[in-house]
C-alpha cells in the first residue's frame, strides 16, 4: 500500500541526548509531513516540507527540533535535547500534491521513540 | 475545541455484522481521508474522499462538505477488520491535515 520508509523503527535515548529519524519518501511525491502519534492514538502535526523548502511548522518543531528533507537524501527529523514528554509514534507521511488538497497521503510505518 | 470529531471512540461487531463509524467537522473541510492501522502499527489507506461516495469490497464511505461530516460504513464484518480506524480531513489550509482520535473496533466470532 504505501512505499514510505522510516528508520529506524525504534529508538531509545535518555533525556538530554539528541534523536534522529528518517524518511524516505514516495518516489515523486514532493510533499512531506511529519506527524507525532501519542499514546491516546492523537495526531500532532509537527512540519510539513515541500521539496527541500518548509511549508509549515508549530512552535514546538521550530525552537525543539532540527529537520530537513534534502534533495536525493532522506528526510530526517531530530530532536535537539529530548525530554521525557517526547516519547511517542513519529509518522511520515508523503503525497504528490499539497496536503489533501488533491491527493492521498502515504504513510510509513513511523518511528517509536522512548525517552527514558 | 477538536475540528475533527470522530465517533465512537470503541466498537464491537459481531462476524457477519455492520456499523458505521463518523467524523464530524467544525470547519468546512475540502476532502477526508479514513485510514485502518493494522496490528503492526502501519496505517493502510482506506478511502481518498473529495466528495460523494466510493465503496470497495464490504467498506463504503460518503463525505458532505457541506453537512461537514464524513462516515466509513462496513458490512459482513470480519475478523481481520478489527483495529483502529481514523479519518483525516484537509480544511481550507491546504497543507493542514487533521486527524480524528481514532475508533477501536472489535470483531467477535
Amino acid at each position: 500500500n504505501s512505499k514510505v520508509i522510516q528508520t529506524p523503527r525504534y529508538l531509545v535515548k535518555g533525556q538530554g541526548q539528541k534523536a534522529k529519524m528518517r524518511c524516505i519518501p514516495e518516489k515523486g511525491h514532493p510533499v512531506v509531513f511529519w506527524y507525532q502519534q501519542n499514546k491516546n492514538n492523537e495526531f500532532k502535526f509537527l512540519i510539513n516540507f515541500q521539496n527541500q523548502e518548509v511549508l509549515q511548522q508549530i512552535d514546538m518543531t521550530e525552537k525543539r527540533f532540527s529537520a530537513e528533507c534534502p534533495s536525493n537524501s532522506p528526510c530526517s527529523l531530530e530532536i535537539q535535547s529530548s525530554e521525557a514528554g517526547d516519547s511517542a509514534l513519529y509518522l511520515c507521511a508523503s503525497s504528490r500534491l499539497g496536503g489533501l488538497v488533491a491527493e492521498t497521503l502515504y504513510f510509513g510505518s513511523g518511528t517509536r521513540l522512548t525517552v527514558l | 475545541g477538536d475540528q475533527v470529531e470522530q465517533s465512537p471512540s470503541a466498537l464491537s461487531l459481531h462476524e457477519g455484522t455492520g456499523s458505521a463509524l463518523r467524523c464530524n467537522f467544525t470547519t468546512t473541510m475540502r476532502a477526508v481521508q479514513w485510514f485502518r492501522k493494522n496490528s503492526r502499527g502501519s496505517l493502510i489507506n482506506l478511502f481518498y474522499l473529495a466528495s460523494g461516495t466510493k465503496e470497495n469490497g464490504r467498506l463504503k464511505s460518503a463525505f458532505d462538505s457541506k453537512e461537514r461530516y464524513s462516515t466509513l460504513h462496513i458490512r459482513d464484518a470480519q475478523l481481520e477488520d478489527s483495529g483502529t480506524y481514523f479519518c483525516a480531513a484537509g480544511d481550507t489550509n491546504a497543507y493542514k491535515v487533521i486527524f480524528g482520535k481514532g475508533t477501536h473496533l472489535h470483531v467477535l466470532p
